[in-house]
């Protein structure tokens, strides 16, 4: 399935480091989201992004930025990350409040 | 109280057995339900929406009880694929994509 599609699928980075997490769906949904799921706790809805606008964010740190240049992609900006962000990133999209589709998650690991 | 709660278990169950469980849930004014289904380090997928007069998709069954405000899952005639982590979804409210709650989930194990 490739509805949504996240790169890279797997990234390690220092503390000083800044990367970003890509997302994008293909299929034609106005909605799309940003979740954190770490080790043994529930997944955490981190942004929320409806026809492109930033609805949602969960009281999420600043280290954390999001993007969504179109309704089509996502972006999740990562800077001074701590170890304690070491997670599976998971981007999910959806038209309106139907059913989420999500993709297959970045899994970050923070040294 | 958890806004969503799960046994994490794990359920270690014979294969071709019949296994349940339950979600509960604390906000009664939550509208929607859903399970998702997540296998080992893949991201979750839809099982199936959970509807107020339950309903049925082959060998699983959905069932809410406002009332108790919690949700079941059954399963029938387990298959190994059926492993997985099962996780309870609520909308608390019935409009808007913020407020998406996720329970922890209840880890499955078929056993041959």
């Amino acid at each position: 399935e490739t509805g949504v599609t996240q790169t890279p699928r797997h990234l390690v980075m220092g503390m000083t480091n800044k990367k970003s997490l890509k997302c994008e769906q293909h299929l034609g949904h106005n909605a799309m989201y940003w979740y954190k799921q770490s080790a043994k706790k529930p997944l955490e809805l981190m942004f929320v992004y409806n026809f492109k606008e930033q609805t949602e964010n969960n009281s999420v740190p600043s280290r954390f930025s999001p993007e969504c240049p179109n309704s089509s992609h996502l972006f999740l900006h990562l800077h001074t990350l701590q170890p304690e962000d070491s997670a599976l990133y998971l981007c999910a999209s959806s038209q309106g409040t139907d059913t989420q589709y999500f993709g297959p998650g970045t899994r970050l690991t923070v040294l | 109280r958890k806004e969503v709660e799960q046994d994490p278990g794990p359920f270690n169950v014979p294969e071709g057995a019949t296994v349940a469980f339950n979600c509960t849930y604390s906000n009664s004014a939550s509208q929607s339900f859903f399970w998702y289904r997540q296998d080992c380090r893949k991201e979750p997928k839809l099982l199936m929406s959970v509807y107020s007069s339950g309903n049925e998709d082959g060998r699983f069954t959905a069932q809410l009880n406002r009332a108790s405000q919690y949700i079941s899952l059954l399963i029938r005639d387990s298959k190994l694929s059926d492993s997985a982590t099962y996780l309870c979804v609520v909308f608390p409210s019935g409009g808007g994509a913020d407020g998406l709650t996720f329970g922890k989930g209840t880890h499955l194990i078929i056993q041959p």
